[in-house]
């Protein structure tokens, strides 16, 4: 069970825009700003969608978004596609000698 | 571009030691801006970090398998290994291997994964 509070699942129709949470701790989210976020189709290598809270590497589309306030780390995507729909999960620093995951999230595309 | 690929035996006996390997192209092991990591997710499950290793040989492992992990560096192939020891069904995962950026504390690229079942 992680420590890293995601909801288990969210939904939105085409076109619209959807928030995944991310809650952590003082220890952690509230602290440092290392938030990266993951997009996980199955079957597939997970892919790194944001990372340092609200960057984006490269290819990834504008349409995703990261944020921060207080111990919660959020990520937006804005006029959802199809092609969205996945597995989220948080990543944020949470010391030098450990990584840990956020429980995932399931995005649904209706 | 960095790629990694993980390889070794799809079948593992409970009671035996897993072993993976990820191989490296488009980029040196020996980095010294990078970690090397394993991840792994159970069916209908989230991800797990299993444990990390620096070009130094410095290691991180989860604390919840620690006592059954290694990993380990081979820089004359560009490769890591992952050895757990002592598998059970629960252990039946597809393992993932990865590059950590240090410095920006993120996996930025990923194996395909490989599943691993346990079972006799």
């Amino acid at each position: 069970q992680s420590a890293l509070t995601q909801p288990a699942s969210v939904s939105g129709s085409p076109g619209q825009s959807i928030t995944i949470s991310c809650t952590g701790t003082s220890s952690d989210v509230g602290t440092y700003n290392l938030v990266s976020w993951y997009q996980h189709h199955p079957g597939k290598a997970p892919k790194l969608m944001i990372y340092e809270v609200s960057k984006r590497p490269s290819g990834v589309s504008n349409r995703f978004s990261g944020s921060k306030s207080g111990n919660t780390a959020s990520l937006t995507i804005f006029g959802l596609q199809a092609e969205d729909e996945a597995d989220y999960y948080c990543c944020p620093y949470a010391g030098r000698s450990t990584v840990e995951f956020g429980g995932g999230t399931k995005l649904t595309v209706l | 571009q960095v790629q990694l690929q993980e390889s070794g035996p799809g079948l593992v006996k409970p009671s035996q030691t897993l072993s993976l390997t990820c191989t490296v192209s488009g980029g040196s092991i020996s980095s010294a801006s990078y970690y090397w990591s394993w991840i792994r997710q159970p069916a209908g499950k989230g991800l797990e970090w299993i444990g990390r290793i620096y070009t130094s040989g410095s290691t991180n492992y989860n604390p919840s398998l620690k006592s059954r992990v290694t990993v380990s560096l081979d820089t004359s192939k560009n490769q890591f290994s992952l050895n757990l020891s002592s598998v059970t069904a629960a252990d039946t995962a597809v393992y993932y291997c990865a590059r950590e950026d240090f410095s920006a504390w993120c996996l930025d690229h990923w194996g395909q994964g490989t599943l691993v079942t346990v079972s006799s």
